[in-house]
């Protein structure tokens, strides 16, 4: 059973449309991420939920939108997509006391 | 300046070389060290903890040095599987916020 798994694996949408990533995760973890790997392969977080609550948010434009509508579930709504939007999302949980990152599959989004 | 820096690479290194790796950090309230792997198209994994006294995995040997704000890591014995994207990872915050440095490329040939 995959730990941590994203939908969809690859996203190409235009340039204004509004989009949403999905991440869950069955590790029983209490803290969630999305960070944005850019095409300089640079990883940043983006956001951070601990049991549902908005821990981190960096400084991200506000046409991003993190749900999380349970601990097992992150989601990222994305309004007004720009060229620069593209990128590969990754979301990450990690468990209590524990310090690892466990990453999702990654969302390749492509914006034409 | 970047929070976590590192030499991008490509390490070209042949099967069976020795190889290290250096990273560097600004935040001194950094707390915890690691090195994570990368490989191409795929999600980062965690690779080893960083202590100050130094830990060792197999062939990979990690050491931090507070005082200069420098992690390293040394590759013996590579392998053409090792070859990937090798990311030095600092925390904030408690365990909460990971800064990735930008990653350094290892390729091991035949």
């Amino acid at each position: 059973d995959t730990a941590v798994s994203q939908t969809p694996k690859y996203l190409v949408t235009q340039m204004g449309n509004d989009k949403s990533i999905k991440c869950e995760q069955n590790l029983g973890h209490d803290t969630m991420y999305w960070y944005k790997q850019d095409s300089k392969k640079f990883l940043k977080i983006m956001f951070s939920y601990n049991n549902k609550e908005l821990i981190i948010n960096e400084t991200v434009p506000n046409r991003f939108s993190p749900k999380s509508p349970d601990k097992a579930h992150l989601n990222l709504h994305i309004n007004s997509l720009e060229l620069g939007d593209s990128a590969v999302y990754f979301c990450a949980s990690r468990g209590g006391s524990s310090y690892e990152q466990y990453f999702g599959p990654g969302t390749r989004l492509t914006v034409t | 300046r970047k929070e976590v820096e590192q030499d991008p690479g490509p390490f070209n290194v042949p099967e069976g070389a020795t190889v290290a790796f250096n990273c560097t950090y600004s935040n001194s309230a950094s707390q915890s060290f690691f090195w994570y792997r990368q490989d191409c198209r795929k999600e980062p994994k965690l690779l080893m903890s960083v202590y100050s006294s130094g830990n060792e995995d197999g062939r990979f040997t990690a050491q931090l040095n507070r005082a200069s704000q420098y992690i390293s890591l040394l590759i013996r014995d590579s392998k053409l599987s090792d070859s990937a994207t090798y990311l030095c990872v600092v925390t904030v915050s408690g365990f909460q916020k990971l800064v990735f440095g930008t990653g350094t490329r290892l390729l091991v040939s035949p």
